[in-house]
C-alpha cells in the first residue's frame, strides 16, 4: 500500500467545469504538497498547507489533517490546468512520499 | 532567471556509457536534493545536500551513482555504467537557509533515456 494515494489516476473534463482531485495519506504530517508537472517535466509548487484551506486565483486546496484526506479544486478549467497534479507528504525533514500523480485534460 | 536549472534537459546514450547531469539551484538556497521519477509514479527521493554535505543517500542510489556538491552551490549527478531501467526524469529541487525543508523548488528535470 502506498502512504499516499491519489484518485482519480486519469480524469478528463471539459472546459470550464469543476475539477476535484482527492490525496489521502497513512502517514502523520505537519504539512502536505500539491504539486503540477506539465508535459516535458518540470514540477511546480501550488500549495503548501498544514491545516483548513487556501486558494490561489481558480485553484483551492483543503486539507483535513484528522482525516488524512487533501483535495485540490480547480474551478472553471481551461486547457492550459492540462498537466500530472502530484500530492506529496514528507516524512523525514527532508523526504517526502509522493502520490502517483493525476493526469488532466482538459477540453476545449 | 532565478530559478532552479538543470542542464542537459534532455540526454539519451547508450547503456554502458555515463552521464552527467548538473543541477544549479536558487542562489540562497543552501539546501538541495535530487530525485527520479519513472514514467506513470511520483518522484522518488535520491539524495540531500545541506551546503556541500551529502546528508542522506535513498537506497535507490546504487554505487552506480554519484552526487557532489563541492562548493555548496550547483551539484552534480553522475550515473557510471548507464542501463535502461535508469531512463527516468531526475529532477532536483532546493529549498532557501532557515526555511521549511518541506518549501522545495523543483527544476525542469533531465530526461535520460538509455538505448
Amino acid at each position: 500500500k502506498n502512504e499516499v494515494e491519489q484518485s482519480p489516476q486519469n480524469l478528463t473534463a471539459q472546459e470550464g467545469e469543476f475539477i476535484t482531485i482527492n490525496c489521502s495519506y497513512s502517514v502523520g504530517i505537519s504539512a502536505l504538497h500539491w504539486l503540477q508537472q506539465h508535459p516535458g517535466g518540470g514540477i511546480v509548487s501550488l500549495f503548501m498547507l498544514s491545516s483548513g484551506k487556501k486558494k490561489h486565483g481558480r485553484l483551492i486546496a483543503t486539507i483535513n489533517i484528522q482525516e488524512k484526506h487533501s483535495s485540490l479544486h480547480i474551478t472553471a478549467s481551461h486547457p492550459r490546468d492540462s498537466a500530472v497534479y502530484i500530492c506529496a507528504v514528507p516524512y523525514t525533514g527532508n523526504q517526502f512520499y509522493f502520490g502517483t500523480g493525476t493526469s488532466l485534460t482538459v477540453i476545449p | 532567471d532565478t530559478g532552479v536549472s538543470q542542464n542537459p534537459r534532455h540526454k539519451i546514450t547508450k547503456r554502458g556509457q555515463n552521464v552527467t547531469f548538473r543541477c544549479d539551484p536558487i542562489s540562497e538556497h543552501n539546501r538541495l536534493y535530487w530525485y527520479r521519477q519513472t514514467l506513470g509514479q511520483g518522484p522518488e527521493f535520491l539524495t540531500y545536500f545541506q551546503n556541500e554535505a551529502q546528508l542522506e543517500k535513498s537506497r535507490l542510489l546504487s554505487d552506480r551513482f554519484s552526487a557532489e556538491r563541492p562548493k555548496g552551490s550547483f551539484s552534480t549527478l553522475e550515473i557510471q555504467r548507464t542501463e535502461q531501467g535508469d531512463s527516468a526524469m531526475y529532477l532536483c529541487a532546493s529549498s532557501p537557509r532557515g526555511g521549511s525543508s518541506y518549501e522545495q523548488y523543483f527544476g525542469p528535470g533531465t530526461r535520460l533515456t538509455v538505448t
